[in-house]
């Protein structure tokens, strides 16, 4: 059974970054053709993608956000880390960790998600 | 970058309605869509999967057609469960970019 659960701070300020970490189980990204990502929901609802990293390493990011994030992953401690930097108020959102199913373009699995709240 | 859009944004429907819900990108994505269903406080759930099949488990009243550009979701007679938010989301493989719709709110007439 895969399970994420997201950690991380729940407000953060303007300008500064956001470090988040998915814990997962159930599976591994050592296998091939594993990815594990960020999604996030505005309180408007909407959904967009921002960050992917692969089995190999491979990571890939949304081209309107590419510049301030990071993603990596811990394979012995079955995580995977997002960093946002230069948090705006616009940043906040329900922030999820996502499975992306093997061999196909969509989201199986989710995490329940954590609220971040970007003020000052 | 592909734009996705949806409609109607909000729809209000009948138990045992037919509803439909289309989707439409920017540019050709060939069959490269997924549908997913979000129930208020719950995480999105996929539904259709490459534009018309169905994930497993999921009741046969939903459907997707569609390719290229224009596609759609449709509940053949909605259920009490269904009223919920439904988005599309389009794929590309090269690179791998994720781009997903504005949603769709069936509502409770």
């Amino acid at each position: 059974q895969i399970t994420l659960k997201e950690s991380g701070p729940t407000l953060v300020k303007p300008t500064e970054t956001l470090t988040l970490t998915c814990s997962f189980s159930g599976f591994s990204l050592r296998d091939s053709g594993v990815a594990v990502g960020w999604v996030r929901q505005t309180p408007g609802m909407a959904l967009e993608w921002l960050a992917l990293v692969y089995w190999s390493d491979d990571k890939r990011y949304s081209p309107s956000l590419k510049s301030r994030l990071a993603i990596t992953k811990d394979i012995p401690r079955s995580q995977v880390v997002l960093r946002m930097t230069n948090m705006d108020p616009v940043d906040t959102a329900t922030y999820f960790c996502v499975h992306r199913r093997p061999l196909y373009g969509l989201f199986s699995h989710w995490g329940r998600g954590t609220l971040v709240t970007v003020s000052s | 970058d592909i734009q996705m859009t949806q409609s109607p944004s909000y729809l209000s429907a009948s138990v045992g309605d037919r509803v439909i819900i289309t989707c439409q990108a920017s540019q050709d994505i060939g069959n490269f869509l997924n549908w997913y269903q979000q129930k208020p406080g719950k995480t999105p759930k996929i539904l259709i999967y490459d534009a018309a099949y169905l994930e497993p488990g999921v009741p046969s009243r939903f459907s997707g057609s569609g390719s290229g550009t224009d596609f759609t979701l449709t509940i053949s007679s909605l259920q009490p469960e269904d009223f919920a938010t439904y988005y599309c989301q389009q794929y590309d493989n090269l690179p791998p970019i994720f781009t997903f719709g504005p949603g769709t709110k069936v509502d409770m007439k």
